[in-house]
């Protein structure tokens, strides 16, 4: 199975300031995605993070708001900008380590609380 | 839209019953439907993929179906132990995309 490193595993961050998540995978994969989770709801897709390309962003959020960045096949980074208490989230990143279609395997999530 | 449903939204169990839940999805489109158990401060982790109508996957002590005709899946966890206790996560894999939408999950506290 993958080795999915994530960090931060927390923090508490002032509003209006920025957080870069980042994300290290111990193999090369195509895509990786970034989740979040509000406080009870389901984990929601922000984006798929492409290597040489730009993320693709679902409904809902934007580019500015949550820059990704895909250097290479094992790494990439979320950033949440500008922060407010609702941004106050579980963020994961996951990837599809076995090709399309398979189990995804997750981050160990960053737990952020904006205050 | 899609919609992914759970039920129920939680559940407290004591030692040794056994235990249900319920994932609703759309029948059309289908391609996967996955099942993961989140613990705290954990990652999600895989506990089946399944693609088939009927298909009826087990591990240990814990099984799932799938109905994809009518768009619900079950999982049972028999004979519950403390450490069963976790968030379970249904996914549903559409035709044609990489892209999971999840449920909210069903939180299982299973007391000693």
């Amino acid at each position: 199975s993958a080795v999915i490193s994530q960090k931060p595993s927390r923090d508490i961050c002032q509003r209006g300031t920025s957080l870069t998540i980042q994300c290290q995978v111990d193999s090369q994969v195509t895509m990786m995605f970034w989740y979040r989770q509000q406080p009870g709801q389901s984990l929601t897709l922000i984006a798929t993070a492409n290597q040489g390309s730009e993320a693709t962003y679902e409904s809902g959020f934007v580019i500015d708001k949550f820059p990704i960045s895909r250097p290479n096949l094992t790494f990439s980074t979320l950033t949440v900008s500008n922060m407010s208490p609702e941004d106050s989230s579980i963020y994961l990143c996951s990837v599809p380590i076995k090709g399309w279609g398979t189990e995804a395997f997750f981050g160990q999530g960053t737990r952020l609380t904006v205050v | 839209i899609l919609n992914v449903e759970q039920s129920p939204q939680s559940l407290h169990v004591q030692e040794g019953d056994s235990t249900n839940f319920t994932c609703s999805f759309p029948s059309s489109n289908f391609y996967a439907l996955h099942w993961y158990r989140w613990e705290t401060a954990k990652s999600p982790e895989a506990l089946f993929v399944m693609t088939l109508n009927g298909d009826e996957k087990k591990k240990g002590r814990i099984s799932a179906t799938l109905n994809t005709k009518e768009g619900y899946s079950y999982l049972y966890i028999k004979g519950s132990q403390p450490e069963d206790s976790a968030t379970y996560l249904c996914a549903f894999g559409q035709g044609g995309s990489e892209k999971l939408v999840f449920g909210k999950g069903t939180k299982l506290t299973v007391n000693p």
